[in-house]
């Protein structure tokens, strides 16, 4: 049963297009979170919610827009892709964001590419 | 400015030749290092967390170490299972995680 679960895995999609990423966590935690993965492998945090409350906000273009329905699930919406979009996105969860040192329990990623 | 940094870039073991990945930081008031593991195509998995100088943790064939400025995750006859990518962490203000760039290790049988 897994715990951090997000998809689709694989997104391949035109400049232009609109499209979501969900995911969804069964392990009780309060907060969730996305980052995002380059090329160069760096781990870039974008947004983190805790109990459907925004609290981690980086700067990313407003065309990324993170949706939490209730406290187990975190989607995020790119409206107008483009190619610099590329990249692998990560969802996470943890027990509590009160707390920097909590650790954090990852989704299997979802590769996006932008054509 | 904040920053953790990772070496080497890349690691190339034979099975069983023990080595060690570094990782350096520059973080005012450290609250803690982690490490995670990551598999191609997977989402980073969590190993160990750090909190003081001196203190050391370890899971089978790896100990992670922590220093005032850096942490060390040391590598003990490693197998082929252990080929990944190891990333550090460390907690900056406002909850954010900063992730070093990785050190991906390849074991050879």
């Amino acid at each position: 049963d897994t715990a951090v679960s997000q998809t689709p895995k694989y997104l391949v999609t035109q400049m232009g297009n609109d499209k979501s990423i969900k995911c969804e966590q069964n392990l009780g935690h309060d907060t969730m979170y996305w980052y995002k993965q380059d090329s160069k492998k760096f781990l870039k945090i974008m947004f983190s919610y805790n109990n459907k409350e925004l609290i981690i906000n980086e700067t990313v273009p407003n065309r990324f827009s993170p949706k939490s329905p209730d406290k187990a699930h975190l989607n995020l919406h790119i409206n107008s892709l483009e190619l610099g979009d590329s990249a692998v996105y990560f969802c996470a969860s943890s027990h509590d964001s009160g707390i920097a040192n909590e650790k954090l329990f990852f989704g299997s990623g979802t590769q996006l590419s932008v054509l | 400015e904040d920053q953790v940094t990772q070496s080497p870039e890349a690691l190339r073991l034979q099975e069983g030749e023990s080595s060690s990945l570094n990782c350096s930081y520059t973080v005012s008031g450290l609250r803690g290092l982690f490490w995670y593991r990551q598999d191609p195509g997977k989402g980073p998995e969590f190993l160990f967390t750090l909190y003081s100088a001196g203190e050391e943790k370890e899971k089978e064939r790896l100990k992670a170490t922590l220093t005032k400025k850096e942490s060390f995750l040391h590598i003990t006859a490693p197998k082929p299972e252990d080929s990944a990518t190891y990333l550090c962490a460390v907690p900056l203000r406002d909850y954010k995680l900063s992730f070093g760039a990785g050190t991906t290790v390849t074991v050879r049988a």
